[in-house]
């Protein structure tokens, strides 16, 4: 099955520094990744979808100067948290999928649980 | 806005009993809706339903969608230990252009105890 890797699993920060998480798809071109965000004992909210090549489209709400989104290959897309402050501590996942646009189901990465101090 | 609501939010059952998990939907552009399990990490895709009144069926898991009154169902039947986790209920939409996205109900914590 379609397989997506994301790292780190876990990373500790400063508040002020920024951290990069990375998705990689392993088996499959993903044209497709989203990037969601999950709090404790709450759903997943979708953060931004990126296509391969073009600009994420970020939800309402998400400030895409923060979160920067970069998806320059089809098998690569890393989220950046810039600035970190401690209200940006989550867990933050990734999926992936092989088409673009097409019902299909999402293939996620094990998530990163991002702690800022 | 696009809506999911999912319940119960949380159900304790014995080793063996049968339970059934609902989401509602009120959404535009439906393309499709999709049940999840997680656990500790990343959910894990159980089914993908399109069309109402056809069960999917998976072991001891099934599930069904009814688009006329915008729900479905998630029965898990002789429930393990091993069952428990959040089961997570979403929804396929269009996003505008050629995108596609999902939109995830709260959950249901699924505890089942020995």
């Amino acid at each position: 099955g379609a397989v997506v890797s994301q790292h780190p699993s876990r990373v500790i920060c400063k508040s002020g520094t920024s951290v990069k998480i990375e998705c990689r798809s392993l088996d499959f071109q993903a044209t497709t990744m989203f990037w969601y965000r999950q709090f404790p004992k709450q759903s997943l909210m979708l953060m931004a979808t990126s296509n391969e090549g073009s600009k994420a489209t970020y939800e309402q709400g998400v400030e895409k100067d923060k979160f920067l989104i970069n998806h320059a290959s089809l098998t690569l897309s890393t989220l950046t948290v810039t600035s970190a402050h401690p209200e940006d501590s989550s867990f933050y996942i990734c999926s992936a999928t092989p088409t673009r646009g097409n019902n299909s189901p999402l293939h996620f990465g094990n998530g990163t649980r991002l702690t800022v101090t | 806005e696009d809506k999911v609501v999912q319940s119960p939010l949380s159900l304790v059952v014995h080793e063996g009993d049968t339970v059934t998990l609902n989401c509602s939907y009120e959404v535009t552009n439906f393309r499709s809706l999709l049940w999840y399990k997680q656990e500790k990490k990343a959910p894990t895709f159980l089914f993908m339903l399109t069309s109402s009144g056809i069960e999917k069926k998976s072991g001891r898991l099934s599930s069904i969608l009814d688009k006329k009154e915008l729900f479905s169902i998630l029965n898990i039947t002789a429930t393990q230990t091993g069952d428990s986790a959040i089961y997570l209920c979403a929804l396929g939409v269009n996003s505008g252009g050629s995108n596609y996205k999902l939109t995830f109900g709260k959950g249901t914590l699924l505890t089942v105890n020995p």
